[in-house]
């Protein structure tokens, strides 16, 4: 069964930093990984998609990468700022089309 | 820029109650989606529908939730009898085609009280 696994579950920076987020999935078979923002109260936002083909995703400050035989996946978030405040979903597609996700990163982002 | 909606938006009931949570999914997408997602864990997948056809339902709890997409259009989901475990939010998805590595699109969710 897949798992999928999120480190830290909780992050504080100040602004202006760069970081990283880690996802951890334990089946390497796996179709794509998607990573999404989620503010409080509110649905998924897709931020980066990345095929099972592929080794990273870029959009503007964000950056994506995959290694599927490591079952591993970060979000790099350059230049961090505090409207980046939010919780980071991991989710990881299988062969039934479904994704599976971790439990998040919760970030704060301090002025 | 087209998204999936979903209403409403915030529902409390009380535990023994009937809840339906509606979904219309961008124009065109085939494939659909409702997750569970319980306070401070990731979304879990509830059902999918293809067109009008359930493709897996194998973690709805079928003794007290459904799911129907007649048209093969907008989806319903309903509880009955709601139970307090039931709270959480509900989110659908969509995807253009059922293909592995398609991405999904979330709508805004319902946010279920159970009291």
């Amino acid at each position: 069964k897949q798992e999928v696994t999120q480190i830290p579950a909780a992050l504080s920076v100040p602004e202006g930093e760069n970081l990283v987020l880690n996802c951890s999935f334990t089946d390497s078979a796996i179709y794509n990984l998607q990573w999404f923002r989620q503010d409080p109260g509110k649905g998924l936002t897709s931020l980066l998609l990345i095929q099972s083909s592929q080794r990273e995703q870029t959009s503007g400050r964000l950056n994506a990468s995959l290694d599927k035989s490591s079952g591993r996946s970060t979000l790099y978030i350059a230049a961090s700022q505090p409207g980046d405040s939010a919780t980071y979903l991991c989710a990881v597609g299988d062969s039934s089309y479904k994704l599976i996700f971790g439990s998040g990163t919760r970030l704060l982002v301090r002025p | 820029e087209a998204e999936v909606a979903q209403s409403p938006r915030y529902k409390i009931t009380e535990k023994s109650q009937a809840v339906a949570f509606w979904c219309d999914p961008i124009s065109g997408h085939a494939t659909l989606y409702w997750y569970r997602q319980i306070l401070g864990q990731g979304p879990e997948l509830l059902v999918q529908f293809q067109d009008e056809s359930v493709v897996d339902d194998s973690q709805l709890p079928k003794d007290r939730f459904s799911a129907e997409r007649l048209k093969g259009v907008d989806s319903t989901l309903k509880i009955q009898p709601a139970e307090l475990g039931d709270s959480a939010m509900y989110l659908c998805a969509s995807t253009p085609t059922q293909g592995p590595g398609a991405e999904q699109f979330f709508g805004p969710g319902t946010r279920l009280t159970v009291l």
